[in-house]
């Protein structure tokens, strides 16, 4: 069963802007994960957010949290071409993850 | 520092035929492997996984079974394939750490395609 829903499903912007995926969940969650996946290729791991933290960064990430809502954001700043791919959210259970249908982002140079 | 091999990078097969996709991972012992499918655009959908050598969870009854012989070695297999079989294979691995917070990191992935 899929328990995380991104939206939207396509994103396209152009270089430097910000662009912000959203993802919506059922359960309860111990912790929330973002991935990245280039064409063609396996899923990198981005960014980990536990269910008692509300926000986090990295570089030009930044991931929020509201349990309350059962959702998540992936906000990427000062995008790149390079940025280009689709961006899954996970949510945990015993031993696994459960991946949402992601969003295909496309940053025009 | 810990690999991830997965082979081969795409594959054609006829229906009918067997499967036999490897996975290994080098650096890390003891890890918690995955196989996932991937439908073009879609996400991913967990078939099976495993905590330990012998040990293989399934999550979706199909035509595919998966082995675990060796600790850093799991084996996605079908005696039949079906034409459904098509799509992008990915194998995963996560330290056991015996928390459900770890990440996972992933092979590039093998494209099968059924004629």
């Amino acid at each position: 069963s899929q328990q995380g829903e991104e939206d939207p499903q396509a994103l396209s912007i152009q270089e430097g802007e910000n662009a912000t995926m959203n993802c919506s969940y059922k359960t309860s969650i111990n912790n929330l994960q973002w991935y990245r996946q280039n064409s063609g290729r396996g899923l990198v791991h981005l960014i980990l957010i536990r269910s008692n933290e509300r926000e986090k960064h990295s570089g030009r990430l930044r991931v929020t949290l509201d349990t309350s809502k059962k959702s998540s954001s992936l906000l990427i700043t000062a995008s790149r071409a390079a940025d280009t791919a689709s961006y899954f959210c996970a949510t945990d259970g015993s031993y696994k993850l459960i991946f949402g249908s992601g969003t295909r982002l496309l940053v025009r140079p | 520092s810990q690999t991830i091999h997965q082979w081969p990078a795409t594959l054609v097969q006829p229906v009918g035929s067997p499967l036999s996709l490897e996975c290994t991972v080098e650096g890390t012992s003891n890890p918690n492997l995955y196989w996932y499918r991937q439908a073009a655009g879609r996400g991913l959908q967990l078939l099976f996984y495993s905590v330990g050598i012998g040990q293989i969870s399934s999550e979706v009854p199909q035509n595919l079974s998966a082995s675990r012989p060796q600790d850093r070695q799991f084996i996605l297999s079908s005696k039949k394939l079906l034409l459904s079989d098509s799509g992008f294979y990915l194998c995963a691995w996560s330290a056991d750490t015996g928390q459900s917070n770890q990440p996972q990191h992933f092979g590039d992935g093998t494209r099968l395609s059924i004629l």
